[in-house]
């Protein structure tokens, strides 16, 4: 298996722009998280789908954040507009089953940089 | 409320030596599972081990052992003689296991291992 697939691998855009971060899942796997890295805040769960549907959202940081996972197969993080402290590393991640057993798997992650 | 603490920020040694890096957690819940994940300088995250609060065994894979113990709330992680390609960023992380935050890994900040030859 290819594993958890993200693109683009970096992105550096200006302020004001709107950012698309986009994810592919280990196939089969039920859920879809999508994490942030940054140095002040460490890694923190923004949002995460059960079988495509949003079921956590509360970590999204304000409106300006939204994600959708149209199909098992794809999921979008977008920003709109990206300010710099939008700056970090995003990582997408997928779990065969939720309940804290099971191990999530990550991507290769996406770093930000909002000038 | 949930925490996992890594008080050890950095851990500097040398090739072969033996180092424990130190992961406490908080949780109210009787049932839940810590994990150490490891982030080598190249970025992604790598599963290493998966434990449920009902297993208190300690475990052994190659150069690695995970010692938890529930009456101090601590899943510390060893690595046995060192190797310069163990440096990375280590997370411990912990995820309940009931309602809304079913899912929701809870990691730490991290501690940075550094393997000098």
């Amino acid at each position: 298996d290819a594993g958890v697939i993200q693109s683009p691998r970096h992105e550096v855009t200006e302020m004001g722009q709107e950012v698309t971060l986009r994810c592919k899942p280990i196939s089969g796997h039920d859920y879809l998280f999508w994490y942030r890295q940054t140095m002040m805040r460490g890694l923190e769960l923004l949002i995460y789908f059960n079988n495509n549907v949003p079921i956590d959202d509360s970590g999204m940081p304000e409106d300006r954040f939204s994600a959708k996972m149209p199909n098992a197969s794809f999921s979008t993080l977008k920003i709109q507009p990206s300010e710099p402290r939008d700056s970090a590393v995003y990582f997408c991640a997928s779990s065969l089953l939720v309940g804290g057993g099971n191990e999530q798997f990550f991507g290769p992650g996406t770093r930000l940089t909002v000038l | 409320a949930q925490k996992v603490t890594q008080a050890q920020t950095e851990i500097s040694v040398v090739e072969k030596e033996d180092v424990t890096l130190d992961c406490v957690y908080e949780t109210r819940d009787t049932t839940y599972y810590l994990f150490w994940y490891k982030q080598p300088p190249s970025g992604e995250l790598v599963f290493l081990i998966r434990r449920n609060s009902f297993d208190e065994q300690n475990e052994i894979s190659g150069r690695y052992s995970w010692n938890f113990q529930k009456s101090t709330s601590s899943f510390n992680f060893t690595i046995t003689a060192s190797q310069v390609v163990d440096s990375a960023v280590y997370f411990c992380a912990l995820s309940e296991d009931y309602g809304g935050s079913q899912g929701n890994l809870i990691f730490g900040k991290g501690t940075k291992l550094s393997v000098k030859p």
